[in-house]
């Protein structure tokens, strides 16, 4: 019971920004979004997460859209060392339960 | 950020036996903790969340006999895989939740477990 939806691949230039997009149209309102990545054979590295507002810091911007059915994270200047698995996934306060879905692959090019 | 640290990085086991992982936060408290597991080319998969001073919550299909978890205070959180078997090797993966009223949640850099 996937809660987000991804897509499951992206290339980006590098030096350029990177969109990735996700959709949570069944988002309930006490839950947040949360943006990890996961580069291979470690741990997944925490990047940035919201409730409504858009959030931004060293790594990232997070922009929910009003209706919060969605959002995107931006990496401003992709470097090649930003090519990861990244997850988005929606989480609610009661538990803050992290599900893990297939995420995006994101592959930046020289 | 916050560290959230794991030991042993990697663990060989021979069937049969017992294998303890550590989860500590570093700089920070956590009063929840969360294992995974990760096999191969597959995502991570929630085991059970892990409560300071109470007994863990697992999720459905998890055996809690043959994954001990203790809690015992608010920087370390264990997982001990019991009876391990060969289809136990994969990778363990904690994550930790920013103190009590945090919302941030952090992963340590996962323990990999291979039986023999």
């Amino acid at each position: 019971d996937a809660k987000t939806t991804q897509p499951t691949s992206m290339d980006c230039a590098e030096g350029r920004a990177a969109n990735l997009p996700c959709n949570h149209s069944t988002i309930s309102g006490n839950e947040y979004v949360y943006w990890y990545r996961q580069i291979h054979s470690q741990g997944p590295q925490y990047i940035i997460h919201g409730l409504k507002n858009n959030e931004t810091n060293e790594m990232a911007s997070l922009i929910i859209t009003e209706d919060r059915k969605s959002s995107t994270l931006i990496l401003p200047h992709a470097t090649l060392r930003d090519t990861a698995v990244y997850y988005c996934i929606v989480a609610s306060s009661n538990d803050y339960k992290l599900s893990f879905g297939a995420g995006t692959t994101v592959t930046v090019r020289a | 950020g916050a560290v959230v640290s794991q030991h042993p990085s990697r663990v060989i086991c021979k069937s049969g036996t017992s294998v303890k992982i550590e989860c500590r936060s570093l700089d920070f408290q956590a009063t929840t903790m969360f294992w995974y597991r990760q096999f191969p080319k597959q995502s991570l998969m929630l085991m059970a969340t892990s409560n300071e001073g109470s007994k863990a919550t697992y999720e459905q299909g998890v055996e809690k006999d043959k994954f001990l978890i203790n809690h015992a205070s608010l920087t370390l959180s264990t997982l001990t895989v019991t009876s391990a078997h060969p289809e136990d090797s994969s990778f363990y993966i904690c994550s930790a939740r920013w103190g009590a009223s945090g919302n941030t949640i952090y992963f340590g850099e996962g323990s990999w477990l291979t039986v023999v």
